[in-house]
């Protein structure tokens, strides 16, 4: 899987945008980009992953770059609860029968402050 | 849809002792699961892969003799760790994969005194 790299920690106000960078500069082109956050003690939470088109749900946008070597996590309206380690993952898409692993790296801990 | 409930959530035990904890996939089939650790300020590292009705692969460096893994259905895996000792308290997550990406359960913190 190639390797991500993101800042280690960034702030946000409460009820701004929240724009979470990651690089994937080895991304290779069967491989999607996946975002998950941990809240303190518990276990990650999927928020979004996307392949080369920009994807919205109703956690979050995924903007990916054109040349797909890095994409920005967007979290439109942060509030408190969205406090959290965001860790950006790259890997191929498998699904129920792909089986293989998912490896984290040391990710953005994202602090919005009141 | 697509739940994993981890059991228990926290457990404290002495050290010598060994320690079962849960994983299970409520409402789809998990050929394939997975076993992390997590020690504070750390990011998860991969313990090991458990796979349905065969052995556990494991992580290099992840002694599959004290943590020991069973996958006997589709819907339950289990890690062992055995003889606990100080060092083994952790935070550990299970994950399994489904349609839409990888489902992680809740996580148990485990304390060896």
């Amino acid at each position: 899987d190639a390797k991500t790299t993101q800042p280690p920690s960034m702030d946000c106000a409460e009820g701004r945008a929240a724009n979470l960078p990651c690089n994937h500069s080895t991304i290779s082109g069967n491989e999607y980009v996946y975002w998950y956050r941990q809240i303190h003690s518990q276990g990650p939470q999927y928020i979004i992953h996307g392949l080369k088109n920009n994807e919205t749900n109703e956690m979050a946008s995924l903007i990916i770059t054109e040349d797909r070597k890095s994409s920005t996590l967007i979290l439109p309206h942060a509030t408190l609860r969205d406090t959290a380690v965001y860790y950006c993952i790259v890997r191929v898409h498998g699904g129920e029968t792909s089986g293989s692993r998912l490896t984290f790296g040391e990710g953005t801990q994202l602090t919005v402050n009141p | 849809g697509a739940v994993v409930s981890q059991h228990p959530s926290r457990v404290i035990c002495k050290s010598g002792t060994s320690v079962k904890i849960e994983c299970r996939s409520l409402d789809f089939q998990a050929t394939t699961m997975f076993w992390y650790r997590q020690f504070p300020k750390q990011s998860l590292m991969l313990m090991a892969t458990s796979n349905e009705g065969s052995k556990a692969t494991y992580e290099q460096g992840v002694e599959k003799d004290k943590f020991l893994i069973n996958h006997a259905s589709l819907t339950l895996s289990t890690l062992t760790v055995t003889s606990a000792h100080p060092e083994d308290s952790s935070f550990y997550i299970c994950s399994a994969s489904a349609v839409r990406g990888y489902t992680f359960g809740s996580g148990t913190r485990l304390t060896v005194v």
